[in-house]
């Protein structure tokens, strides 16, 4: 039973092309993120949902939008892919909003690699 | 700001023990410890709140300065399976994101 699952696993794109990752926890948290982990392995967050609605936004270029159907599910779709965007992206959640006290549960990861 | 780690890679022979830094330039309200596999996720080690506490589960335990903005992992008799990078992450006072360091590669030899 994953706790936290993205799909796909691998994901290999030309630029300029349109992509959509998936994630979905079935721990009943309130809370979901996105990382990106790039080639160094610097762990950035990037966006944060609580049921449903979106509370943080970090400086992230506007050709990402995350989508959070219900609590349970964040997805992240990205337009005009570009070659910097090749990266590992973690999606993560946690029981409740506040970072400060509640561990985070990461997923598998995506390996995005635009060419 | 993202917090610095140090070092940034240690190699240890399997029973020996490291400890691995945090530091931060701004007031912490916590600080979090994540353990990455090569290929793997994050995965959750332990949190430590603002309060000066320490915390240990098995060999690995962790200390909190509030004041000095530092903490500390610490790894005692390690294991082969101590082995990926070890990340710290912070939360400031006002902070509702988990902002994390560069991390530290730790590399356990038999």
């Amino acid at each position: 039973d994953t706790a936290v699952s993205q799909t796909p696993k691998y994901l290999v794109t030309q630029m300029g092309n349109d992509k959509s990752i998936k994630c979905e926890q079935n721990l009943g948290h309130d809370t979901m993120y996105w990382y990106k982990q790039d080639s160094k392995k610097f762990l950035k967050i990037m966006f944060s949902y609580n049921n449903k609605e979106l509370i943080i936004n970090e400086t992230v270029p506007n050709r990402f939008s995350p989508k959070s159907p219900d609590k349970a599910h964040l997805n992240l779709h990205i337009n005009s892919l570009e070659l910097g965007d090749s990266a590992v992206y973690f999606c993560a959640s946690s029981q409740r909003q506040g970072a400060w006290s509640y561990e985070q549960y990461f997923g598998p990861g995506t390996r995005l690699t635009v060419t | 700001q993202q917090p610095v780690q140090s070092p940034q890679a240690v190699i240890l022979r399997e029973g020996e023990d490291a400890v691995i830094n945090c530091s931060s330039s701004k007031a912490l309200y916590s600080v979090h410890w994540y353990r990455q596999k090569h290929g793997e996720a994050p995965v959750f080690l332990m949190i430590l709140l603002k309060g000066g506490e320490q915390k240990g589960h098995d060999k690995i335990s962790a200390s909190f300065n509030e004041k000095k903005q530092q903490s500390s992992l610490y790894l005692t008799a390690s294991q082969l399976s101590y082995s990926g990078t070890y990340f710290c992450g912070t939360v400031g006072p006002y902070g509702n994101k988990l902002v994390f360091g560069a991390g530290t590669i730790l590399r356990v030899k038999s």
